[in-house]
């Protein structure tokens, strides 16, 4: 069965760099969501989205950006990056939007800042 | 917001040995995920559950909802098991996801 995709799985970035991490969604998945895992920290939610609006928001940083676009994938655009940023990025897809407690993981995208 | 506990924290085991995690959170849900994340950081969901039991191959997941419990059993363990298991539930009202701190199981041969 089709999984979440996620590109790239890893990627190395330098400081105040760019970096746009893509999530595809499990087929017929509207929402998507975004966590961030750092060192030894449990993941943490950053924003979701619904048909392609924004759903929920979470402690995600204001350098940070999302959305979702017509296939209902998701890109994660991260700004000025800093050190802090190195973290695993994973998304989940759920099924049948709002209020769906189905999540399906993506494998996740390493981010590192040099 | 809802809140997660597992445990133990840290567990060794010898290669063969029945495997229990347990899992708590404060607030009713609907359903209550189980993830596995190797060393190297992939995240794999085992179970998804809202009641009862699951069962995956040597994995078994129960849940008790009114109890606000779950559990997760490995049993016949394997050094390939070792790895970081992770309970999440949603956040009260939310469809978003507050994870456990996770349990890092390690099987030795």
């Amino acid at each position: 069965a089709a999984g979440v995709i996620q590109s790239p799985r890893h990627l190395i970035k330098e400081k105040r760099e760019t970096a746009t991490l893509k999530c595809y969604p499990i087929p017929r998945h509207d929402t998507v969501y975004w966590y961030q895992q750092g060192p030894g920290q449990d993941p943490q939610f950053l924003i979701s989205f619904y048909e392609k609006m924004q759903s929920d928001k979470g402690s995600i940083p204001d350098r940070f950006s999302a959305q979702q676009f017509s296939d209902y994938h998701s890109e994660l655009n991260m700004s000025s990056l800093e050190l802090g940023d190195s973290a695993l990025y994973f998304c989940a897809s759920s099924p049948t939007g709002k209020l769906s407690y189905e999540q399906y993981f993506g494998p996740g995208t390493r981010l590192t800042v040099t | 917001k809802n809140e997660v506990e597992q445990s133990p924290q840290n567990l060794t085991a010898q290669e063969g040995e029945f495997i229990t995690i347990n899992c708590s959170y404060s607030v009713g849900i609907s359903a209550l995920h189980w993830l596995q994340q190797h060393p190297g950081g992939g995240i794999v969901s085992l179970f998804m559950l809202s009641s009862g039991k699951k069962k995956h191959g040597r994995l078994i997941a129960t849940i008790n909802i009114q109890e606000k419990h779950s559990s997760l059993h490995i049993t016949a363990s394997h050094p390939r098991d070792s790895a970081v298991y992770i309970c999440a539930v949603p956040q009260g009202g939310s469809e978003k996801l507050v994870f456990g701190k996770g349990t890092k199981l390690t099987v030795n041969p």
